[in-house]
């Protein structure tokens, strides 16, 4: 599958405890994108990447942070979990930055906080 | 702020029946507008943005600037057709995406 992978597919884990969530881009793609998808808050940008720099932050806590590594693969680091941070996370990659690109999404990552 | 706004949760037709899933937004400059569809247990995916004006599995969207709407239609709806929809904005020279809150469209036999 050459499309955007995430592992692991579901966590659970408990209150004030850190987890590390990975995405790899699509082949030839640059640019990594975070979203928090919850029941309330629906679909939120978290952040995003681009050939390993910060490129724009959205509604992410200071709880968490992310990064691209040389391999353009993703990590996304959450940390005194709290029961409020239980969500699906999903990563996107696109070719680019121009903001008018196909972003391509991942199957997400399931976490739960207990 | 950009801001999306979907205000159906949910919508339910049969199928052959027209359906028109709605989207409003909220932006000062020329945003780039996209579709979103999640069928069940599979990623969210592309169905169009209004930049290619294309029509995808018979859904059209036409951006109007004036009403600040992109609502995405289909004259005869099939049950196949049955998903999560996102409607989503782009602002220029921008990454990020803004999502509405999606609509759950199912198409009853």
């Amino acid at each position: 599958d050459s499309g955007v992978t995430q592992t692991p597919k579901h966590l659970i884990t408990a209150t004030g405890q850190r987890v590390t969530l990975r995405c790899s881009p699509r082949s030839g793609d640059l640019s990594v994108y975070w979203y928090q998808q919850s029941l309330d808050q629906g679909l939120q940008f978290l952040i995003h990447y681009y050939n390993g720099e910060e490129r724009a932050k959205g509604n992410i806590l200071e709880r968490f942070s992310a990064q691209q590594f040389p391999d353009l693969h993703s990590e996304l680091n959450l940390s005194s979990l709290e029961l409020g941070d239980s969500a699906l996370y999903f990563c996107a990659s696109s070719v680019g930055t121009s903001g008018m690109e196909t972003q391509y999404f991942g199957p997400g990552t399931r976490l739960l906080v207990l | 702020a950009q801001r999306v706004t979907q205000p159906e949760k949910l919508l339910s037709v049969f199928k052959g029946a027209p359906v028109e899933l709605k989207c409003n937004y909220s932006y000062s400059g020329s945003p780039e507008l996209f579709w979103y569809v999640q069928y069940s247990r599979q990623r969210l995916q592309l169905l169009l943005r209004h930049i290619s004006r294309e029509s995808i599995k018979g859904f059209t969207a036409d951006l109007n600037k004036g009403e600040t709407s992109f609502h995405l239609k289909k004259p005869f709806a099939q049950e196949e057709d049955s998903a999560m929809y996102y409607c989503a904005l782009s602002q220029g020279g921008s990454e990020k995406l803004v999502f509405g809150k999606g609509t759950k469209l199912t198409v009853n036999p």
